[in-house]
């Protein structure tokens, strides 16, 4: 089961700013376990898109980013576009469960 | 490029058992911590298991503990996941995943349907 929460959904206009928040436990954002972030098209793979907290994979635009704070994490696309439109989940490790967690995934709406 | 191609999906009815292969070429993965990642239809993410780089340790989520067996063979370059006692909840579509920095490459996927 998820133990990380997101927003089921978030929206925006074209080139706007928009936040995912990503909550989770003192076994899991709470500890020294990095974040990582992953955008899901439809009908493809997911992507890693932040990985430990805050760092961007080649490739990625930098109007990704991550930050992560206690028990919390948020993913924020600036600029909004419309190829953004997508699932994002979070994932961490859950250190009481020795496994590895999703979030609840969010679906971003480009408006 | 790295590439991961799973196999072995398809239809099985509950109870029977099924068993997945990830291929893996293009990078070492002898050196990689390797997983199995699920999504059922409509639904997110969930993970299922991980295996260390030389197969010494196995974790698994609490929903397959017991009927899901994580393996690798390093020398054929391929990851597996052993599925007994399958149940109607475990119809997804399988990723195999590489950790390195997160999970930082994924297959495409293979799906798998438990039905009577």
């Amino acid at each position: 089961q998820s133990v990380l929460t997101q927003p089921p959904s978030v929206s925006g206009a074209p080139g706007q700013r928009v936040t995912i928040s990503c909550t989770g436990t003192s076994s899991t954002i709470g500890t020294s376990y990095a974040v990582h972030w992953y955008q899901q098209l439809p009908g493809t793979a997911p992507k890693l898109l932040i990985y430990g907290n805050n760092y961007r994979p080649s490739g990625v635009p930098d109007r990704f980013s991550g930050s992560k704070s206690g028990t919390s994490a948020s993913l924020a696309i600036s600029g909004l576009q419309a190829e953004d439109e997508a699932d994002y989940y979070c994932q961490s490790y859950d250190s009481s469960l020795s496994g590895y967690v999703f979030g609840t995934g969010t679906k971003v709406t480009v408006l | 490029q790295v590439q991961l191609v799973e196999s072995g999906g398809g239809v099985v009815q509950p109870g029977r058992s099924l068993r997945l292969s990830c291929a893996a070429t293009r990078f070492t993965f002898s050196s990689s911590v390797m997983h199995w990642v699920r999504q059922a239809p409509g639904k997110g993410l969930e993970w299922v298991a991980v295996i260390w780089y030389d197969g010494s340790e196995q974790y698994y989520a609490d929903s397959v503990k017991g009927r899901f067996t994580i393996s690798r063979d390093n020398y054929r370059n391929t990851l597996y996941l052993q599925m007994n006692s399958l149940r109607t909840e475990d119809t997804a579509v399988y990723y195999c995943v590489r950790e390195l920095e997160g999970l930082d490459y994924w297959g495409q996927g293979t799906l798998v349907t438990v039905s009577s």
